[in-house]
């Protein structure tokens, strides 16, 4: 069974990068779509994007510009890059993997909150 | 605003049936996407429920069943017990945004 696991900074300044990184254990990253989601506090989940293992990615165009998802196989780990950030990035962020994108999330790591704030 | 559309609360007292309805449109569930929910318990991360409509992943009580019609689904809940009590959130997916991953604004169910 894989298990997920999130880690980075909690606080970001405005205006600066949010990096987060997802350590998968248990089985292979490979044949895995890997995706980023995260709710901000009172609101609803808002997927971020996915990248499958071969590299091929997919993002919420509302976010496009600002997010890159990478993904390191021989390392186990996939990881989130948010440029530009504001207040409004505040939020729990989530990891969740799935071997068929149409078959719903089915592990998600425990989550990682984010404060955006100088 | 979320693109599926929820209660933002429902409620049941212990072994009562509760539904909770998830709205979309013609280009998400309308557009013959399937329909996923998950729960998310207090202080966890979500769990997925429901996968393709109506089924269940291993482990989960019969209790909890889905069904989809149209442009819209449904989440049952039978036998109503306090451990349901959390937040349940439908998904499904986009065709006018390349099959994107659209999440409902979750429903918090409330066993009385």
């Amino acid at each position: 069974q894989v298990q997920l696991q999130e880690s980075g900074p909690g606080l970001v300044k405005p205006s600066e990068t949010l990096s987060l990184t997802c350590n998968v254990s248990g089985d292979s990253i490979s044949s895995y779509y890997c995706n980023w989601i995260r709710q901000p506090p009172g609101k609803g989940l808002e997927w971020i994007g996915y990248i499958y293992y071969s590299g091929s990615t997919n993002y919420n165009p509302s976010l496009k510009s600002r997010v890159i998802i990478s993904v390191d196989t021989s390392k186990k780990q996939f990881s989130l890059r948010l440029t530009s950030v504001t207040a409004a990035d505040t939020a729990v962020y989530y990891c969740a993997t799935t071997p068929n994108y149409y078959y719903g999330l089915d592990v998600w790591g425990q989550g990682t909150t984010v404060a955006v704030s100088s | 605003q979320s693109v599926l559309a929820q209660p933002p609360s429902v409620s049941g007292a212990p072994g009562q049936r509760v539904t909770i309805s998830c709205t979309g449109s013609s280009s998400d569930i309308g557009a013959g996407y399937d329909v996923h929910w998950y729960q998310r318990l207090p202080g966890t991360a979500p769990k997925l429920l429901i996968y393709n409509n109506n089924n269940r992943p291993s482990g989960v009580p019969d209790r909890f069943s889905g069904s989809k019609s149209g442009a819209s689904a449904s989440l049952a809940i039978s036998g109503l017990q306090a451990e349901d009590e959390a937040d349940y959130y439908c998904q499904s997916y986009d065709s006018s945004l390349n099959g994107h991953v659209v999440f409902g604004g979750g429903t918090r169910l409330t066993v009385l």
